[in-house]
């Protein structure tokens, strides 16, 4: 099993759509979660820390569920600028590696 | 203020050369990251410096792979003996601290031929 899964999609929304991503992870041990922005041939960019409590920016909620092992990005009021892929990113162990997801492209159409 | 910078941003090599990539960090930032993705994959991680140690090199494919980061800041990729299943994008990427949020360059796209 991978140290973390996402579904590579492609999902296709409408603008003004709301759409959700999730992401598995299989170290019951990790620590940290984020989610990254990765625009086609760019480099990933931080969108969005994930804490235990969930947080909120904006149009965008992250959630964790360690329970089940994984987390989820929400995405409310879809904007075609929103297009891109969402990577998952896992930091598990005690020095500072992390893992990427294989990423979730997103395509939203107007 | 500057980012990550890499150079050259695009290489072609013939099978069999060796290439050196660099890669700039943010200016103190301590840690520093390379990873390579290939067409319509994820992000692979080689390895992690902290300062100019490696305390993680068990993401090098091959003995062919090695880094080096001298004074705490620049950092070079090396590969050897290149093959075409190394054409890929590498990426770099330093962190003040954490791998709390990394930031990385533009990567550079190497084709071997």
């Amino acid at each position: 099993r991978k140290e973390v899964e996402q579904d590579p999609g492609p999902f296709n929304v409408p603008e003004g759509a709301t759409v959700a991503f999730n992401c598995t992870y299989s170290n019951s041990a990790s620590q940290s979660f984020f989610w990254y922005r990765q625009d086609c041939r760019k480099e990933p960019k931080l969108l969005m820390s994930v804490y235990s409590s969930g947080n909120e920016d904006g149009r965008f909620t992250a959630q964790l569920n360690r329970a089940s092992q994984y987390i989820s990005l929400l995405i409310r009021d879809s904007k075609l600028s929103d297009s891109a892929t969402y990577l998952c990113v896992v930091r598990s162990g005690g020095y500072q590696k992390v893992t990427f997801g294989i990423g979730t492209k997103l395509q939203v159409i107007p | 203020g500057a980012g990550v910078s890499q150079s050259p941003s695009n290489k072609v090599t013939e099978k069999g050369k060796d290439v050196e990539l660099r890669c700039d960090p943010i200016s103190g930032h301590t840690a520093l990251y390379w990873y390579r993705q290939s067409l319509g994959q994820g992000l692979e991680f080689l390895i992690y410096f902290q300062g100019n140690s490696a305390p993680d090199k068990s993401g090098l494919p091959s003995d062919r792979f090695s880094a080096e980061r001298t004074g705490g800041s620049v950092s070079t990729l090396t590969i050897q003996r290149t093959q075409q299943e190394d054409s890929a994008v590498y990426l770099c990427a330093s962190s003040l601290k954490t791998p709390y949020e990394q930031y990385f360059g533009p990567g550079t796209r190497l084709t071997v031929t």
